[in-house]
This record gives structure tokens, sequence and C-alpha cells, in this order.
């Protein structure tokens, strides 16, 4: 389970403000993800990053942004403009993501709920 | 994109018995198809994976089958245990290497 951490382990947020979920891994993975986990359905992808500096939209990628300056760091912030941001996000990294076979290692979420 | 549908939603077995859990995906150039478990407010694990010049892959109580031609993948638990209890997850890879994963199977072991 070591090796990739998240923080906070819950998370509170007034309408209209922008917040941070962090993401940290020491297992030199060039590859980091964030999900989005919701009641009754999978994991859905919102952004991810094969390498430092740079990084791509997943299929749910409105409303959020990342940024990628450490290998070992890919925090992701919920905007304002997410309309529905209360779920428990998850935060994966990989050796690497080209030609897949590579197993993807979870954090232990972040449960964001928005008062 | 790659489509992973995911059956049964839940799944209720007497210890003892097997479960058994299928997934189909569209993708055809899904090349890895690893299958995750979620225990209530944890993360989820890799309980076993397999790859696409493989048809059948083993580990104790689990196994996974996996039907290229027919594009559908199956987990199977045998003598199931209540620690078994827990959500169930496949998913698929596209080809650019990224997972799309199944709704889940919420498996239910009654002693």
């Amino acid at each position: 389970d070591g090796g990739i951490t998240q923080s906070p382990k819950y998370l509170f947020r007034k309408e209209g403000q922008n917040v941070t979920l962090s993401c940290e891994q020491n297992l030199n993975h060039d590859a980091m993800y964030w999900y989005r986990q919701d009641p009754g359905q999978g994991l859905r992808l919102i952004y991810y990053s094969q390498i430092v500096n740079d990084f791509q939209k997943g299929d749910i990628a409105e409303g959020y942004s990342v940024s990628r300056e450490k290998k070992e760091s890919f925090p992701l912030t919920v905007t304002s403009a997410q309309k529905n941001p209360t779920a428990f996000y998850l935060c994966a990294s990989s050796i690497g993501l080209a030609g897949a076979y590579n197993e993807q290692f979870f954090g232990p979420g972040t449960r964001l709920t928005v008062l | 994109g790659e489509n992973v549908e995911q059956h049964p939603s839940t799944l209720s077995v007497q210890e003892g018995d097997s479960a058994v859990i299928k997934c189909t995906y569209s993708d055809s150039a899904s090349n890895y198809f690893p299958w995750y478990k979620q225990e209530l407010g944890k993360r989820p694990q890799l309980i076993i994976d397999i790859r696409s010049n493989v048809g059948e892959k083993k580990d104790q109580r689990i196994a996974v089958t996996l039907n290229k031609t027919a594009k559908h993948f199956s987990l199977h638990i045998t003598e199931t245990q209540p620690e078994d209890s827990a959500v169930y997850f496949c998913a698929a890879s596209d080809s650019w290497g990224k997972l799309q994963f199944g709704a889940g199977t919420q498996v239910v072991v009654t002693p």
C-alpha cells in the first residue's frame, strides 16, 4: 500500500471555492492519474500525465485542472466550474503508460464534500 | 474509445460457493485486463491481471479467463470466504494504454 499518498483524507468545500487535492508518489513512476468515483459507478478518468510538464484530459476533465511540475507530485484542483464535485477522488501511478501492461497503484483517496 | 461493461452489479453467494463476474470490452486493440478489489472506504487493489497473449491465469482461488474473439473476460473466485466481500472492478486498456473501468460488482459472501 505504501508509495503513493493523498491528502487530505476528507475535504469540505463551500460552493464557489476552488480546492486542491494532493497526490505524491515515491515509486519513481512516470505516469500518474486522477480518477473520480461515484456510488454505483466505476472509476472515471479526469486527467493523466505521462511525464513531467505534460498532461492530457481524460473522460471528465471539465471543471478540473492539474499540474505536473515534479515527477513525484500531481495535484488536482477542483474549480468552482465543476457542477457536482462531491465524490471520492483517487490518484494512481504506474511505471509508464504507452503499451499498457502497467499495473496502476492507487492512493488511499480523498473524499470531497461540497456544503 | 474503449467501453467496458460489467455484470452483474451485485452478487450474493453462500460461503464456499463460487462467484463469477463477467466483463465485455469494445476496443479490439486492448491488450491488458486487470481486476481490482475495493473494500469499503479503501483504495482499489490489483488482485489479478491478464495479457492478451494468454487465455487463462490462476492464482490460488482466483482465476481470470479471456476470450479475445468474443471480447470478454471473466473473474472466477472459488471457495468464497467472508473476506472476499468487496466491490470488484474489471478494466481494459485502450489503444493508448489508459484503463477503462467497468461499473463494479458488489460481492456479498454470507456465512
